[in-house]
């Protein structure tokens, strides 16, 4: 089974920061890999699909890199609604694991 | 709108069984994989199952092969999980999930979700 690892499990961030996830699969999934978003006690929503394509209505400020293992979750300025956890998700071989997450809060 | 209505969520012992529905409207329910989702509380996201649009193909985590089973009713536009042999494990929110596009294969790609409903499994 492929597994997901990310980094870091959470970080704290100023209003307007960069902020970058990680992620890595324990093998090649080409680009099959998402990214969902997840406020506490709602569901997830899909943000980044095949590694780079923006979700439709997803601000531009979220962004995805990354092919083969390696895969990076970018949110270019951070907002206040933007606290959240974020995981990742390969689907290679009918397979569909997800990352552990990583929890996102404003400093 | 798209909209996805889990239901038949409660208390189980363990060894018991369920039958969760997912009732879903705003789009042509039969050409749409669709898959279950579950979380366990305080943790992650761990995909369950999936179906393809016709329901002639399904797809498991090892976690649950055996013991669970997905279907639909596209002449209801429903989604089920048939939960038997329930473990402490299996105690979790269940969603349902709707494949973001057409696809033969499921990609589990998931553009809308339910709200999910919960399962304790407990004696």
């Amino acid at each position: 089974d492929i597994q997901m690892t990310q980094s870091p499990s959470s970080l704290s961030a100023s209003v307007g920061d960069r902020v970058t996830i990680t992620c890595q699969a324990s093998q090649d999934i080409s680009n099959y890999l998402n990214w969902y978003q997840q406020k506490p006690g709602k569901a997830p929503k899909l943000l980044i699909y095949d590694a780079s394509n923006l979700e439709t209505g997803v601000p531009s400020r979220f962004s995805g890199s990354g092919s083969g293992t390696d895969f990076t979750f970018t949110i270019s300025s951070l907002q206040p609604e933007d606290i959240a956890t974020y995981y990742c998700q390969q689907y290679d071989n009918l397979s569909f694991t997800f990352g552990p997450g990583t929890k996102v809060d404003i400093k | 709108e798209v909209q996805l209505l889990e239901s038949g969520g409660g208390l189980v012992q363990p060894g018991g069984s369920l039958r969760l529905s997912c009732a879903a409207s705003g789009f042509t329910f039969s050409s749409y994989a669709m898959s279950w989702v579950r979380q366990a509380p305080g943790k992650g996201l761990e995909w369950v199952s999936a179906i393809s649009g016709s329901g002639g193909s399904t797809y498991y985590a090892d976690s649950v092969k055996g013991r669970f089973t997905i279907s639909r009713d596209n002449s209801k536009n429903t989604l089920y999980l048939q939960m038997n042999s329930l473990r402490a494990e299996d105690t979790a929110v269940y969603y349902c999930a709707k494949e973001r596009d057409i696809v033969v294969v499921p990609a589990a790609i998931c553009d809308y979700w339910g709200q999910g409903t919960l399962v304790t499994v407990s004696s």
